[in-house]
């Protein structure tokens, strides 16, 4: 049981460059996120996937997208890389119950755009 | 936008002594959550404690929630060298746009000396 892994570890890109982060959890869980954390700033929502099929906008959305592939999978994609997208991305997974309301972190991506 | 504003930015205490951190938020919360995160890693799920709820405690944790105050602790008693990290408050409820989201301060960095 790996929960929630992420790939690549560390990129470092050129702007204009494209790149595509991708995640993938093996514990069932419905609800995904894409997350930023830059210096000073906590964590900021950028995207999330209520269900395999639903993607939705979160606080920083702008210059990204993302495919909710399949349950296990949940991609972000750049399009135009730009230096204020660098940051450490994180993806997260989320399980709900009566008593239990969890998200689970992969290791994170550390991007730098130069 | 940041939900959860902890306080103080940062703390340096001894092994053994005491460690309390503070979380305030602004909107009507569903629950309240406390992760902590070791340098360069991912967050890990500490506690959380619903709304109706006044306090709770996991281990050597305590976690207080004061809804008239929009406010939260976290403590840590008899702490160990090996719970330096960074800890966040995340706020768990709906959105402006009608979305279930959890959203997180900025943290607050604990160095436990040995």
């Amino acid at each position: 049981n790996a929960g929630v892994t992420q790939t690549p570890k560390f990129q470092v890109l050129k702007t204009g460059q494209s790149m595509t982060l991708q995640c993938a959890q093996d514990m069932n869980h419905n609800s995904m996120y894409w997350y930023r954390q830059d210096p000073g700033m906590g964590l900021r929502l950028i995207y999330y996937s209520a269900s395999e099929g639903t993607t939705d906008k979160g606080e920083v959305p702008n210059g990204y997208n993302v495919s909710r592939l399949n349950k296990r999978e949940f991609s972000l994609r750049l399009e135009s890389a730009a230096p204020s997208q660098t940051s450490v991305y994180f993806c997260a997974s989320r399980v709900t119950g009566t008593s239990t309301d969890t998200q689970y972190f992969g290791p994170g991506t550390r991007l730098t755009v130069l | 936008s940041q939900q959860g504003e902890e306080d103080p930015q940062a703390l340096s205490i001894q092994e053994g002594e005491n460690a309390t951190m503070n979380c305030s938020y602004k909107t009507s919360i569903n629950n309240l959550q406390w992760y902590r995160q070791n340098s360069g890693r991912g967050l890990v799920h500490l506690i959380l404690i619903r709304s109706n709820e006044r306090e709770k405690h996991s281990g050597r944790l305590r976690v207080t929630l004061d809804t008239s105050k929009k406010s939260s602790s976290l403590l840590i008693t008899a702490s160990r060298a090996a719970d330096t990290a960074s800890y966040f408050c995340a706020t768990a409820g709906y959105s402006g746009a009608g979305s279930y989201q959890l959203t997180f301060g900025k943290g607050t960095k604990l160095s436990v000396i040995p």
